[in-house]
């Protein structure tokens, strides 16, 4: 079974500069993807940026960043010129791209509180 | 696109009485839904997976007979949580996936909070 592990549960950044979200996994497979949402106090899930294995270059969204490291199951998340919006839970998700009873599922890291001072 | 809902958002309930909750992809066809739970500042906890037109697949030690999952069309499945308990309170959010983009990403409903009293 796959495990996904965030290793910070609460993390805190001034306006404007940048922070780093840690997220490690363990999976034996080879295709999958990885996914960073945020969760506002709203609760509603909302996608930051997604990686599939298959590919090296680290994705980006704008302020958002991937540093992904296969060998390493490593996933982080930058954050730049980071804004008050930001501030919400993080969760690093893992989602399996092979066929079987587990194609779908997304298993879920325990969530990173992130603070946004002024 | 791509938009799941989720009804209701909030429900209050006695304990011993049954409550349902509905999920809806608006704009695509979902054969596939999730229902996660989640309790305060913790993280989506898988609880079972339904499958439109058969039974829905449960996680190890989610009682299948408390949490009915019911998936009739391709776009509704629904979650009654039967004679709740106030250890049933918590947060509950289902997910799809529209096979219609090729991203891989799930789209999550608005969460609907029960509690029970």
């Amino acid at each position: 079974a796959q495990t996904v592990t965030q290793s910070q549960p609460e993390m805190s950044v001034q306006e404007a500069e940048t922070v780093t979200l840690s997220c490690t996994y363990d999976t034996s497979e080879s295709d999958y993807y990885l996914f960073w949402y945020k969760q506002p106090p709203s609760r509603q899930m909302i996608l930051v940026i997604r990686q599939e294995a298959y590919k090296q270059q680290n994705a980006t969204e704008n302020r958002f960043s991937v540093n992904f490291q296969k060998a390493a199951k490593s996933f982080s998340l930058k954050i730049s010129d980071s804004q008050l919006g930001d501030a919400a839970m993080y969760f690093c998700a893992y989602k399996s791209n092979a066929g079987g009873t587990s194609y779908g599922k997304l298993t879920f890291g325990q969530g990173t509180i992130l603070t946004v001072h002024p | 696109g791509a938009v799941v809902s989720q009804h209701p958002s909030w429900v209050i309930c006695k304990s011993g009485t049954s409550v349902k909750i509905e999920c809806r992809s608006l704009d695509f066809q979902a054969t596939t839904m999730f229902w996660y739970r989640q309790f305060p500042k913790q993280s989506l906890m898988l609880m079972a997976t339904s499958n439109e037109g058969s039974k829905a697949t449960y996680e190890q030690g989610v009682e299948k007979d408390k949490f009915l999952i019911n998936h009739a069309s391709l776009t509704l499945s629904t979650l009654t949580v039967t004679s709740a308990h106030p250890e049933d309170s918590s947060f509950y959010i289902c997910s799809a996936r529209d096979w219609g983009r090729n991203t891989g990403e799930l789209f999550f409903g608005e969460g609907s909070r029960l509690t029970v009293l």
